[in-house]
């Protein structure tokens, strides 16, 4: 069955550090998309990163990157030089094909301290 | 290009009242779906909109929720005789057309209808 963990609850970094937010999955289809989303406390959902299984390379966005190690099924946000805006809920979810709808994490609390 | 809009983005009711939502998706977006959300969790998917056709309802939707789509443009999520376990953050989101197997097709949120219910 489809699985997305985050075993981090929450997390406390300093500002202007980098930050490594840990995601887990399972799928037994080889065809699946991996993405992050941000959710500041006003609630709206936030795309920030996307990565196909099949993509050779890591997904970079700006300050965000996608550590993929497709072997051990993990998809880690790496934040470069964090912001206090940085501070919200980071989900990570997965679509395989031929399902609509999005498989969500449970999500890890960030917040940046100045 | 306006993202996705939700209204209202707050309601307060009573038990056993009836509520709907609206969501207006991106506009060139034919792919609409509605999600719920609660405290300290991820979201959970509710149902699918391609065009006006409703092509996927979760168990999570009982026979008080029904979802609209009649033009293939905005959304309303009705719920009829809430009870006070249906508050929660009802989300909205939209994606572009694309092949069934592609399972990139981003999804964007609105900024959700949170609900309270008494």
């Amino acid at each position: 069955a489809q699985k997305i963990t985050q075993t981090q609850p929450g997390m406390f970094v300093q500002e202007k550090e980098a930050v490594t937010l840990d995601c887990t999955y399972d799928t037994s289809d080889p065809s699946y998309g991996l993405f992050w989303y941000k959710q500041p406390s006003s609630g709206e959902m936030i795309f920030l990163i996307y990565q196909g299984s099949y993509d050779q390379q890591n997904a970079t966005e700006g300050r965000y990157s996608l550590n993929f190690q497709k072997a051990r099924k993990s998809a880690n946000l790496v934040i470069s030089a964090s912001q206090l805006g940085d501070s919200a809920m980071y989900f990570c979810a997965m679509r395989e094909p031929f399902n609509y709808q999005l498989i969500w994490g449970a999500g890890t609390k960030l917040i940046i301290k100045p | 290009d306006t993202g996705v809009s939700q209204d209202p983005r707050h309601k307060i009711t009573k038990r056993g009242q009836n509520v709907t939502f609206r969501c207006d998706p991106i506009s060139e977006h034919n792919r609409l779906y509605w999600y719920r959300q609660t405290l300290g969790q991820g979201p959970e998917f509710l149902t699918y909109f391609q065009n006006e056709a409703q092509l996927e309802k979760s168990r999570l939707l009982s026979d008080r929720f029904s979802a609209e789509r009649p033009k293939g443009s905005f959304s309303t999520l009705e719920i009829q005789r809430t009870e006070q376990g249906d508050s929660a953050m009802y989300l909205c989101a939209s994606s572009l057309a694309g092949p069934r197997r592609d399972p990139e097709m981003t999804q964007y949120f609105g900024p959700g209808t949170r609900l309270l219910v008494l």
